[in-house]
């Protein structure tokens, strides 16, 4: 089954304390991106990568970091996670973010909570 | 920088009810227009997108979005609406073929 996955779905952690959110597609997907979801606000971009080895950042790119050393994983890092934060996260794919008819998959969301 | 604009932010119908929500965005080049929804507790999904073509589109589930590219908006229409219709929805664009941006979003309730 063509799906992007993440893990965990939820997860409370204490200021400071480093974490990796993992995001996993088997659609052979070039493009990858991380959005957080916060009420009034919508879904903002994270960051996002075009390809292997290639990030860029989105809108709201501090306190993150993210690495594409293969196609499949784009993991989200958060160093020093702060309660700001505090968000659901979405991990999305699609076949290639510059060619028609490609509509982005979404993971399930990892909820963050952090203390 | 581009921007996508969700005038409602709470919408609240009864069954049968037409719906029409609404979405502008800023000008950035060329575009290509989403709606996706969000029901309860689950991520989001495609619910119907514009390219090129006829500027009025149809989804899945009964829906449908006119582009009006003078008024620069994408509004998601249904004739009438189901409470399993009862979910949050999203306009997003996609400027330049790479830089998706997404509304605030618009949570709908449908009073059985």
């Amino acid at each position: 089954e063509a799906q992007v996955t993440q893990n965990p779905r939820y997860l409370i952690t204490v200021t400071g304390k480093k974490l990796t959110v993992t995001c996993s597609q088997n659609m052979n997907h070039e493009y990858m991106s991380w959005y957080r979801q916060d009420p009034g606000l919508g879904l903002r971009q994270i960051y996002y990568s075009m390809n292997v080895e290639v990030t860029d950042k989105g809108d709201v790119p501090e306190g993150y970091k993210v690495s594409r050393k293969e196609k499949r994983n784009f993991p989200l890092i958060l160093e020093s996670p702060s309660p700001n934060q505090t968000s659901l996260y979405f991990c999305a794919s699609s076949p290639i973010a510059t060619v028609d008819n490609s509509p982005l998959h979404f993971g399930n969301g990892t909820r963050l909570t952090v203390t | 920088a581009q921007s996508v604009s969700q005038h409602n932010h709470h919408v609240i119908l009864s069954e049968a009810a037409s719906l029409e929500l609404g979405c502008n965005y800023s000008y950035g080049g060329t575009v290509n227009l989403f709606w996706y929804v969000q029901y309860p507790g689950q991520h989001l999904q495609l619910l119907l997108k514009y390219f090129s073509g006829d500027p009025l589109v149809k989804g899945i589930k009964g829906f449908e979005a006119e582009f009006i590219k003078s008024k620069f908006s994408f509004n998601l229409r249904k004739p009438s609406v189901q409470w399993s219709d009862t979910a949050e929805y999203f306009c997003a664009v996609l400027y330049n073929n790479n830089d998706m941006r997404f509304g605030a979003g618009t949570r709908l309730t449908v009073k059985p």
